[in-house]
């Protein structure tokens, strides 16, 4: 069966820091893989997909950028964060050429003071 | 672009009412149309999915969902809810045109009394 892990859970960081978390699929081969934010009464904002090693779209303008280095690692990157980068962000995988339907990770939760 | 709303934020309600939770979008063509859960702590999971055929879908734990084309709706209902289904409800479309996107509405947070 297939899993999603994302790492850390928790985190907190100063503004001005450099980001990198971690979404890892076990299970499955050529996934399509996504980042979102989730922000309190607006829903899950698509931050970025992947439809292959080193394929990233870019949905929003913002401070985060990601990375795609093996099939199924999925990295969310920041150089500098900013306090509005505060938020739940999480991961999820669907089959490639699949339905639509997305299974998502546990999700980190990340505050910048 | 497509987009999907969520008409209330906020619903309480006691054991043993009826829930009904409104989801509208805004795209045209064809959709595959869902329904996810967050339960307090844990991971967002699949309520329901609507892909072809009877618009009437059931899910896990008695929720069921109606895709009614003309109104771009695809509306969450449970006859009998229970302290358990205390969650936040999120509608969510996936349009063919869009490829491997979903779109997704802002949430209800549903909070059942016991």
């Amino acid at each position: 069966s297939q899993t999603i892990h994302q790492w850390p859970a928790t985190l907190v960081q100063p503004v001005g820091s450099p980001l990198s978390l971690e979404c890892t699929v076990e299970g499955t081969s050529n996934p399509n893989l996504y980042w979102y934010r989730q922000a309190a009464g607006r829903g899950l904002q698509l931050l970025f997909y992947s439809v292959g090693i080193g394929q990233i779209s870019s949905e929003v303008p913002q401070n985060l950028s990601a990375s795609r280095p093996q099939d199924r690692q999925f990295i969310l990157s920041s150089k500098k964060l900013l306090l509005s980068d505060s938020g739940f962000y999480l991961c999820a995988w669907r089959l490639a050429g699949g339905s639509g339907e997305q299974f998502f990770g546990p999700g980190t939760r990340l505050t910048v003071l | 672009a497509q987009s999907v709303s969520q008409h209330n934020h906020h619903v309480i309600l006691s054991e043993a009412a009826s829930l009904e939770l409104g989801c509208n979008y805004s795209y045209g063509g064809t959709v595959n149309l869902f329904w996810y859960v967050q339960y307090p702590g844990q991971h967002l999971q699949l309520l329901l999915k609507y892909f072809s055929g009877d618009p009437l879908v059931k899910g896990i734990k008695g929720f069921e969902a109606e895709f009614i084309k003309s109104k771009f709706s695809f509306n969450l209902r449970k006859p009998s809810v229970q302290w358990s289904d205390t969650a936040e409800y999120f509608c969510a479309v996936n349009a063919k045109a869009a490829g491997n996107k979903l779109t997704f509405g802002g949430g209800t947070r549903v909070l059942v009394k016991p």
